[in-house]
């Protein structure tokens, strides 16, 4: 079946890095995405990764992707208090539907 | 990036009342555009895929006749909350995507509070 699975929360201080990680069960995902999104908004793509990929870097953004075990990750370097938010993974299918977790709740302390 | 406008941003309806939710892509062609609905602290869930000038492809437990989505052109696809009741109360995105292109682009959201 389709299922896509975070951890709930991180809580790192200000400087540090984060690392947000991402399970998913789907074999015919195309693209795996990481969203962000602030209170009342929207969702806000951060970064993507093509399935047959393993690393992608974006300026603070690192993703990585085992695709053997399902697993992705999204690294922030220098976490800023800025980058609180909630942050979803999403699996791409190939019919155009997305797969999303359940969100991680980024908290920056200063 | 491409532009997805979603309108109104916020709505409160009477209980009883049908609610018109607007989706629109204002820079390419959305072959596809996607219905989602998320409840307070809890992920996304699609609820609907439409395809310009076909009828929408609804998820398993979603109401068809409760929620109407139309995509009657490229641009605009509606979804309409009917007889909505205060269990319909929720944040509502959709997402827009270009024939060809994978990546799927999201409006903002509209929250909809039915009192």
């Amino acid at each position: 079946g389709e299922d896509v699975e975070q951890s709930l929360f991180l809580s790192v201080r200000e400087g540090d890095s984060s690392v947000i990680n991402c399970t998913y069960t789907d074999s015919s995902s195309t693209y795996l995405y990481w969203y962000k999104q602030e209170p009342g908004a929207g969702l806000q793509l951060l970064t993507y990764i093509f399935s047959n990929m393993d690393m992608k870097q974006d300026q603070r953004l690192t993703v990585l992707l085992n695709k053997k075990d399902k697993h992705l990750s999204l690294r922030i370097a220098d976490t800023q208090t800025g980058d609180s938010a909630i942050y979803f993974c999403a699996e791409g299918l190939d019919t155009g539907k997305l797969i999303f977790g359940q969100g991680t709740t980024l908290q920056v302390k200063p | 990036g491409a532009v997805v406008s979603q309108h109104p941003s916020w709505v409160i309806c009477k209980s009883g009342t049908s609610v018109k939710i607007e989706c629109r892509s204002l820079d390419f062609q959305a072959t596809t555009m996607f219905w989602y609905r998320q409840f307070p602290k809890q992920s996304l869930m699609l609820m609907a895929t439409s395809n310009e000038g076909s009828k929408a492809t609804y998820e398993q437990g979603v109401e068809k006749d409760k929620f109407l989505i139309n995509h009657a052109s490229l641009t605009l696809s509606t979804l309409t909350v009917t007889s909505a009741h205060p269990e319909d109360s929720s944040f509502y995105i959709c997402s827009a995507r270009e024939a060809g292109n994978t990546e799927a682009f999201f409006g903002q959201g509209t929250r909809l509070t039915v009192v």
